[in-house]
């Protein structure tokens, strides 16, 4: 079974308006946390929002929001007024466990992407 | 604070041959993961190293294989090359729990 699913692969969002990227995850472990990233043409990936699994509030960074549901195992990226610039694909990842000896656990697995194109 | 910096940014190699890429992170991040990112699999996690030491590593074959330095700098390796290793291969760094950030990544091309 897929850990992480985002079940769009293209969205269309017009300039200005706010669109949410959809991403489920699979995972038995209590301890978790959940990323996004944003992939340009230009191929680096940009983190753009961290929810840990014990958060109590939903993770907000400028115009990026995660909409963290955890009984249903969601964790959507909600971008507002949405810009010509967040042309991109998205990501969706998780990390699972909590700090590994030393420091925290950096092996993430990803989801296949959202493809997301905003007109003008 | 400058970025995590990957070398080189492209290659191109034959079938055969072996490469080496190298990371630099973040100053003071002590974590360096690889990730390797093709159209047919995605996002691929292949190993992690911490303090020198590699902590994780994902389902690849023998042949790819890394290193971290006394100065958190880490390398990869990919001996034998085969056309299936074309890829973007990226390195990402992290310190706290919530972060870990990209570089732009080296895209290998095999022929």
């Amino acid at each position: 079974a897929q850990k992480i699913t985002q079940t769009q692969p293209g969205m269309f969002v017009q300039e200005k308006e706010a669109v949410t990227l959809d991403c489920t995850y699979d995972t038995s472990d209590p301890s978790y946390g959940l990323f996004w990233y944003k992939q340009p043409s230009s191929g680096e990936m940009i983190f753009l929002i961290y929810q840990g699994s014990y958060d109590q509030q939903n993770a907000t960074e400028g115009r990026y929001s995660l909409n963290f549901q955890k009984a249903r195992k969601s964790a959507n990226l909600v971008i507002s007024a949405s810009q010509l610039g967040d042309s991109a694909m998205y990501f969706c990842a998780m990390r699972e466990g909590g700090r590994g000896s030393g420091g925290s656990n950096y092996k993430l697995t990803f989801g296949k992407g959202t493809l997301l194109t905003v007109n003008p | 604070k400058a970025g995590v910096t990957q070398t080189p940014r492209y290659l191109i190699k034959t079938r055969g041959q072996q490469v080496t890429l190298s990371c630099s992170p973040i100053s003071g991040h002590r974590s360096v993961s690889w990730y390797q990112q093709t159209p047919g699999q995605g996002l691929q996690f292949l190993f992690e190293y911490f303090s020198e030491t590699q902590r994780n590593k994902g389902n690849f074959p023998g042949r790819f294989s890394g290193r971290q330095f006394s100065n958190s700098r880490s390398e990869m390796n990919v001996s034998t090359l085969e056309l299936g290793d074309s890829a973007l291969y990226l390195c990402a760094t992290g310190q706290g729990i919530g972060e870990l950030f990209f570089g732009e990544g080296s895209r290998l091309t095999v022929l």
